[in-house]
């Protein structure tokens, strides 16, 4: 119930376009989901987050997209630039004393000059 | 503000051997992480520490694995003996307590590999 499925494991977009990449959870109780980005020999930074009493979440180019009966939240980065390229992680916080976040598999993605 | 910071960056060891990696996380975060992030997946949490307490370990291999966080700053993960699986890299985060601890900073994370 702890998982957080994260797909596709890579995507390849071409400079400009759309990279969406989609997350789905189990747990009803986790109360904040965030984005994650990881360049190669660098930890994660956060990207975007979002609670479940919202559907939608923009900053700039990165929108978040959470449909709480579906269980299932996305990231869409709009423009796609190569510079994006790097590994995406969704997760999932739950809402114990603990509050540990619980990490998807990633997605590697490639913007194409 | 500095961020979190790990050393050593890399470290290769041989199996069976022992070994320990630091972690001085951003001031005034109370909450420390250490993370284990294998190759191809998404860092698994092992053991957080809010000030020098223990909040979760349950995913701590404590037969090989253990960590501590003294006077509640720096901390150090140690593993003794060492296996093959416990290549991977090696992330500490740390963040604020309490209602705004929604983000979490990571370090650059130390590599392990166990050969």
């Amino acid at each position: 119930q702890q998982q957080v499925k994260q797909s596709p494991q890579s995507l390849i977009v071409q400079k400009g376009g759309i990279s969406i990449i989609n997350c789905a959870y189990e747990n009803t109780a986790f109360d904040y989901f965030p984005w994650y980005q990881q360049f190669p020999g660098k930890g994660p930074a956060l990207l975007i987050a979002i609670r479940p009493d919202v559907s939608e979440k923009k900053e700039g180019r990165f929108t978040i997209s959470f449909n709480k009966s579906a269980k299932q939240f996305s990231l869409h980065i709009m423009d796609s630039q190569p510079g994006d390229s790097a590994t995406y992680f969704c997760a999932a916080r739950g809402s114990g004393s603990a509050r540990q976040l619980t990490f998807g598999s990633g997605t590697q993605l490639t913007v194409l000059p | 503000e500095a961020g979190v910071a790990q050393s050593p960056r890399y470290k290769i060891i041989e199996k069976r051997q022992s070994v320990a990696f630091w972690c001085n996380p951003i001031s005034g975060h109370a909450t420390l992480y250490w993370y284990q992030q294998i190759l191809g997946q998404g860092p698994k949490l092992l053991i957080q520490f809010q000030n020098n307490g223990v909040v979760d370990d349950s995913q701590l291999p404590k037969d090989r694995f253990s960590a501590e966080r003294l006077k509640g700053v720096d901390s150090t993960l140690k593993i003794q003996p060492a296996k093959l699986e416990d290549s991977a890299v090696y992330l500490c985060a740390s963040s604020l307590e309490g209602a705004a601890a929604y983000e979490q900073y990571f370090g650059p994370g130390t590599r392990l590999t166990v050969t």
